[in-house]
């Protein structure tokens, strides 16, 4: 059973559609972290959130932190090609620096 | 900037084969990480280490052994390798570790293992 559990896994969406991605879990996390990681690559840091709540904005994307600090989601604005990726979210407990990663959903923008 | 630093990129072993997996961070990163991604798994801790020296067993430590003898490099052993751990291996790298942590974890390209 996964700590983090993200949905959808598989997402295949137009150029130009807005999308959300769900990271969800019965756990409280002190941070969550979202990655995104290209065929080939290892995952590279998007985006931390630390409070509950919280809203942060990069770009088209926009990740908010629940209130519970339980779960997170993803939200992406008029998707582009360049968006195509394996999307993974992370949280690390209340203790320790152990990061937990959810099982990914793998993004597809079609031109 | 090298950053994390994985060798050799692919690999092919046979079942019951030995080998290493190299991991060099050139940020002088106190905390170091294995982890293996398998399909609609994520990706699942190995083994990891928060200095030279020490190293704990992460969720999936089974078959595999690590050291810690410098702060740069962090290699990851099968001691006999088994078909179920084909999957591709991802060393990670943090400045610090800490019970309230934020850093990001930068991680190296990967190794492709087969086993056999």
């Amino acid at each position: 059973t996964q700590l983090l559990e993200q949905s959808p896994q598989f997402l295949s969406i137009q150029e130009g559609e807005n999308l959300t991605v769900y990271c969800n879990s019965s756990s409280v996390f002190s941070s969550l972290q979202w990655y995104r990681q290209e065929p080939g690559e290892g995952p590279v840091l998007l985006v931390t959130v630390v409070t509950g709540g919280e809203v942060k904005k990069l770009k088209r994307l926009t990740f908010q932190f629940g209130d519970a600090r339980k779960d997170s989601s993803l939200h992406i604005t008029a998707a582009q090609p360049g968006d195509t990726g394996l999307y993974l979210c992370a949280g690390r407990k209340t203790s320790g620096s152990r990061l937990t990663f959810g099982e990914g959903t793998q993004l597809t923008v079609n031109p | 900037n090298a950053g994390v630093t994985q060798t050799p990129k692919f690999q092919v072993l046979k079942t019951g084969q030995s080998m290493t997996l190299q991991c060099a961070q050139d940020m002088n990163h106190e905390y170091m990480s294995w982890y293996r991604q398998d399909p609609g798994m994520g990706l699942r801790l190995i083994h990891y280490s928060v200095g030279a020296g020490i190293t704990d067993q992460g969720e999936v430590p089974n078959g595999y052994n690590v050291s810690r003898s410098t702060t740069e490099d962090f290699p990851l052993r099968l001691l006999s390798a088994a078909p179920s751990q084909t999957s591709v291996y991802f060393c990670a790298s943090q400045r610090t570790a800490g019970p309230t942590s934020n850093q990001p974890q930068h991680f190296g390209d990967g190794t492709r293992l087969s086993i056999l």
